[in-house]
């Protein structure tokens, strides 16, 4: 049974360009997740999704940020124009509606921008 | 994944030993918790789970303990291996309205051999 699947596991970028994080979440899964992860914040929600509708993106940091969700199997989160405080460990996570339920984790983008 | 905090917690123990790993939840409303384990590239990975109609839940070598009155939660790893190794952290929800986990900022634990 597959994971949640992240790409790329690893992004280099100059900052100012466009990053582009990609997930797969668990087939049937109706909650889908984005988190960063820093030495410095922990983990932190940035926005979920209920059945590829945003339910809270309270948690993304700028206008800068923004994620999609087009379809049950695929979401995005993307950063433009990128900036080095960027830099962090990004996970998807996914999760049934079946009251509760653990959420279950990719392994990670780590992004850095120089 | 990275590690979390530059002053994470560290519990270190002997391979063979039984490790407490112990988190205090701030939301007294939560009614589900949930421990993870984080190793060196990878993302947070499921353990154990309980709901607070419970007070102990028992896995494999792992067992959780929650004590709602003091609002504490427990992970014991029965017979500590070097693959524990980890980062640990305890995650709580409401069963109700918003879906998101907070999490704690983790444990890590070093098992010597």
């Amino acid at each position: 049974d597959a994971g949640v699947i992240q790409s790329p596991r690893h992004e280099v970028t100059e900052m100012g360009q466009e990053v582009t994080l990609r997930c797969k979440p668990i087939s049937g899964h109706d909650y889908l997740f984005w988190y960063r992860q820093t030495m410095m914040r922990g983990l932190e929600l940035l926005i979920y999704f209920n059945n590829n509708v945003p339910i809270d993106d309270s948690g993304m940091p700028e206008d800068r940020f923004s994620a999609k969700m087009p379809n049950a199997s695929f979401s995005t989160l993307k950063i433009q124009p990128s900036e080095p405080r960027d830099s962090a460990v990004y996970f998807c996570a996914s999760r049934l509606d079946r009251g509760n339920q653990p959420q279950h984790f990719g392994d990670g983008t780590r992004l850095s921008i120089l | 994944g990275e590690s979390v905090g530059l002053h994470l917690p560290t519990l270190s123990v002997q391979e063979g030993d039984n490790s407490i790993i112990n988190c205090a939840y701030s939301n007294s409303a939560s009614d589900y918790f949930i421990w993870y384990k984080q190793e060196s590239g990878k993302g947070p990975q499921f353990i154990i789970d309980i709901r607070s109609n419970m007070d102990k839940r028992q896995g494999q070598r792992v067992t959780v303990l929650l004590n709602k009155t003091v609002k504490h939660l427990s992970l014991q790893i029965a017979a500590t291996q070097p693959g524990d190794s980890a980062v640990y952290f305890c995650a709580e929800n409401r069963s109700t309205g918003r879906r998101a986990l907070t999490f704690g900022s983790g444990t890590r634990l070093q098992v010597q051999p």
